[in-house]
């Protein structure tokens, strides 16, 4: 069965750093690829997602990923967050095969500070 | 304008007591999940729907139960609801298994 690995569960950042949060996964296959963001106290919001094609992605307020079929990964970058990105991000796949399911990582919690 | 809407937003509830969360989209999709999402843990698939009448277990579905009557709608039967029932849980509607899930506002609730 696959899986969604985020190695960080907690990132700190200044205002103006650069962000990079790491998604792994396991499958062999073809896969569509999501980033998720949450804010505190809302639901689930769609970043950026990856099915085919450039494998760098970009998404909603400067936020872009990278697709490195070789490594398994789909890490989320951003050259420059605002205390407003201080949220939690969800890293997620579907197998690109049939009706299969949305597997979610165990999410990575980003607070910037001022 | 395109939403899932689930309610109650909050509930506090007690062990035994039979309750029930609705999930309604009005995105004409036919894909449906519920899923829980706890510290540390990430979002966890209870069960979903991907038709009318076409309901299978997710991950996590023990002490659960759900329907799918119609396609707008997909509620969350807690019928002995326990306290490690307590959690937030999310409705996501799409337009089919694979592809982008839109969520609900999520539902927070406490078994004591």
């Amino acid at each position: 069965a696959q899986s969604v690995s985020q190695h960080n569960h907690h990132v700190i950042l200044s205002e103006a750093a650069s962000l990079e949060l790491g998604c792994n996964y396991s499958y062999g296959g073809t896969v569509n690829l999501f980033w998720y963001v949450q804010y505190p106290g809302q639901h689930l919001q769609l970043l950026l997602k990856y099915f085919s094609g450039d494998p760098l992605v970009k998404g909603i307020k400067g936020f872009e990923a990278e697709f490195i079929k070789s490594k398994f990964s789909f890490n989320l970058r951003k050259p420059s967050v605002q205390w407003s990105d201080t949220a939690e991000y969800f890293c997620a796949l579907t197998r690109n095969s049939g009706n299969t399911p949305l597997v979610f990582g165990k999410g990575t919690r980003l607070s910037v500070i001022a | 304008e395109a939403q899932v809407t689930q309610n109650p937003r909050y509930l506090i509830t007690v062990t035994g007591k039979k309750l029930t969360v609705t999930c309604s989209q009005n995105m004409n999709h036919e894909y449906m999940s519920w899923y829980r999402q706890d510290p540390g843990l990430g979002l966890r698939q209870i069960y979903y729907s991907m038709n009318v009448e076409v309901t299978d277990k997710g991950d996590v579905p023990e002490g659960y139960k759900v329907s799918r009557k119609e396609k707008r709608n997909f509620p969350l039967i807690l019928e002995s609801p326990s306290p490690n029932q307590t959690s937030l849980y999310f409705c996501a509607s799409s337009p089919n298994r694979g592809r982008v899930a839109f969520f609900g506002q999520g539902t927070r609730l406490t078994v004591v």
